[in-house]
């Protein structure tokens, strides 16, 4: 069965610092990986996916990730954070099965200071 | 493209009461998903519907739980006899059929208080 686990959850950043969100998953063939990120009360809004290919994605509002196979990892970065990333993140591995499933792992707050 | 909409937002209930929840998909979209997200926790899949057919129900968390797409348009999740442990908020997601894996569009979820 996949499982993903997100290690941290709580980060704070500096608005203008660089961050990074780290993504660890357990899944027996070549995973599908998104990120999705949730503001307060609201649904999820998809920050990047990986399929296959390029192992660097690039997404919306700056994000990135790099999917790492030796790691099991698919950590999501953005280079300078504003204060409007601050939000719940969340990674999520696919299923390859007859149909699409989504397992999520238990998400990473990030709190921006000033 | 009006995105993934559900209603109602927000439904508070008392324990023992039934509720029912409205999911509607993109137009288009050929599979349908419930989740159940609880407080410090990542979303959870519950159930999904490829058109009308319900083609997984084994997570639905009991046989309380039950989901409908009649019409393999908008889709609905009814709670019966409810228990303060399903307070929760409940997503919708859709997909396009196609590749082995598409992306989910979620929608902003109902949030369920049952006191």
């Amino acid at each position: 069965a996949q499982s993903v686990t997100q290690p941290d959850i709580h980060i704070t950043v500096s608005e203008g610092a660089s961050l990074e969100l780290r993504c660890n998953y357990s899944y027996g063939a070549t995973p599908y990986l998104f990120w999705y990120v949730q503001s307060p009360g609201q649904g999820l809004q998809l920050l990047l996916k990986y399929f296959s290919g390029d192992t660097l994605v690039q997404g919306i509002k700056g994000f990135e990730a790099e999917f790492k196979r030796s790691q099991s990892s698919f950590n999501l970065r953005k280079p300078s954070v504003h204060w409007s990333d601050a939000a719940e993140y969340f990674c999520a591995v696919g299923a390859q099965s007859g149909y699409s499933t989504l397992t999520f792992g238990k998400g990473t707050m990030l709190l921006v200071s000033p | 493209d009006t995105g993934v909409s559900q209603n109602p937002r927000h439904k508070i209930t008392k324990r023992g009461q039934n509720v029912t929840f409205r999911c509607d998909p993109i137009s288009e979209h050929n599979r349908l998903y419930w989740y159940r997200q609880t407080l410090g926790q990542g979303p959870e899949f519950l159930t999904y519907f490829q058109n009308e057919a319900q083609l997984e129900k084994s997570r639905l968390l009991s046989d309380r739980f039950s989901a409908e797409r009649p019409k393999g348009s908008f889709s609905t999740l009814e709670i019966q006899r409810t228990e303060q442990g399903d307070s929760a908020m409940y997503l919708c997601a859709s997909s396009p059929i196609g590749a082995v894996q598409e992306t989910q569009y979620f929608g902003p979820g109902t949030r369920l208080l049952v006191l």
